[in-house]
């Protein structure tokens, strides 16, 4: 069983909608979430974080994070075209340092006009 | 604040030779992680330095290595280069102070796009 895994995509909405991403982990010492978007060709652009059960906003973005159910997702709301990109969830390693991320595959996000 | 840096942004090898990546962290920022980024295997952790010294290491065989100087700039080194090292290296680095708090977030370089003939 992968650390990480998502949604594999990819996932397509109209401008304006709200594009929901998907995560599960399978250590459930996981104490820290992490969201990434990689916009193509780039390198990934941090968005989010979360550490504590419930919901994160931070702007059009939402983070939720369910520990006992092992999933954290994230919403855009208003997606937009320049949200398209690949959205990377990341999880560290437990009992390590944040500096040793577990990525998931990725979700590819199209928002179309 | 600049942000991290990465030399060169890209590299043609051939197999068997080896290579040097370098990354300059975040001003401040004592940490740095390498990852290899490829269409197969996705993001996949390297090794993390902090004050020269080895943190952590993904399971890589020994033809990957690394080292951080007393600046926080690290390189990276590949030996015997294979084909399957063809890949977009990224290095992320993060002030490393309090490394289990989620305030310790990673912020990556533009990587370097190595590809192995």
């Amino acid at each position: 069983q992968k650390e990480v895994e998502q949604n594999s995509g990819p996932l397509s909405v109209p401008e304006g909608a709200i594009a929901s991403l998907n995560c599960t982990y399978s250590d459930r010492g996981s104490q820290s979430f992490f969201w990434y978007r990689q916009y193509s060709g780039k390198s990934p652009e941090l968005i989010m974080f979360i550490y504590s059960n419930g919901d994160k906003e931070d702007g059009r973005f939402t983070a939720q994070l369910n520990k006992a159910s092992q999933y954290v997702s994230l919403l855009i709301r208003d997606s937009q075209p320049s949200d398209s990109a690949t959205y990377l969830c990341a999880v560290p390693k437990v009992g390590s340092t944040l500096g040793r991320l577990y990525f998931g595959r990725g979700t590819q996000l199209t928002v179309w006009p | 604040k600049a942000g991290v840096t990465q030399t060169p942004r890209y590299l043609i090898k051939t197999r068997g030779q080896q290579v040097t990546l370098s990354c300059s962290p975040i001003s401040g920022h004592r940490s740095v992680s390498w990852y290899q980024q490829t269409p197969g295997q996705g993001l996949q952790f390297l090794f993390e330095y902090f004050s020269e010294t080895q943190r952590n290491k993904g399971n890589f065989p020994g033809r990957f290595s690394g080292r951080q100087f007393s600046n926080s700039r690290s390189e990276m080194n590949v030996s015997t280069l294979e084909l399957g090292d063809s890949a977009l290296y990224l290095c992320a680095s993060s002030p490393g102070l309090a490394p289990h708090s989620s305030t310790d977030t990673q912020y990556f370089g533009p990587g370097t796009r190595l590809t192995v003939l």
